[in-house]
């Protein structure tokens, strides 16, 4: 089976920075997705992690063991509009394998 | 460029009924992936569809269905409706034969079972 793990809430100021954890037990692993999701909308892709090491677009970037089974998104420079939820999810075969999400709040 | 669409927004049913919901994917894209949102949680996979074939399929029972037409276009039955399937349907679609095709999402069809 899937197991997928990250926080349920994290809070933060605006201007600063944020790591969401995720760990994650699949088999047949193929890589690692992030999506944002705000609240009564669809989740919206971004980012992608194949390979071990850090991916980094514009102020969020993401990075993946596959060794470890370990992921973090790191968004920076944290504006009001990236208040939502974060999707962790594993692909494996052909399916998404999510987490329950993070919901981050960012504080004025 | 549209992106993926998913009709209709919003559903309210009985329990017993049954409901068809329905998809578009964005231009280009062959494959489509259907899943189930409750509230608080993340999307779970119900199946894929991609040459017209359910090609994977998740942990939900045959009383989900689905379908996949020429265009690429995808439905998705429920029959016998339980209070438990109220949730947010998602619809993704995505390009190729790899696992690891990015998957965009449409909007979502909000059903709600009474």
């Amino acid at each position: 089976g899937q197991n997928i793990d990250q926080p349920t809430e994290m809070t933060a100021t605006e201007g600063a920075i944020v790591q969401i954890n995720c760990t994650y037990q699949t088999s047949g692993f193929n890589g690692l997705f992030w999506y944002q999701q705000h609240a009564g909308e669809a989740p919206t892709f971004l980012s992608y992690n194949v390979l071990d090491g850090l991916e980094e677009k514009g102020r969020f970037s993401s990075f993946l063991s596959r060794s470890k089974g370990y992921s973090y998104l790191l968004l920076k420079e944290l504006q009001m509009k990236d208040s939502a939820s974060y999707l962790c999810a594993a692909a494996n075969d052909y399916k998404l394998s999510f987490g329950a999400g993070t919901t981050v709040t960012v504080r004025a | 460029d549209a992106g993926v669409t998913q009709s209709p927004t919003h559903l309210i049913k009985t329990r017993g009924q049954q409901v068809t919901l329905r998809c578009s994917p964005k231009s280009g894209h062959d494959t489509v992936s259907w899943y189930q949102q409750a509230l608080g949680q993340g999307p779970q996979f119900i199946f894929q569809y991609y040459e017209e074939e359910e090609r994977q399929r998740g942990n939900f029972p045959d009383r989900f269905s689905g379908h996949q037409f020429p265009n690429y276009s995808s439905e998705l039955n429920v029959n016998a409706l339980l209070l438990g399937d109220s949730a947010l349907y998602l619809c993704a679609s995505s390009f190729g034969t790899s696992g690891t095709d990015t998957q965009y999402f449409g909007p979502g069809t909000r059903l709600t079972v009474l």
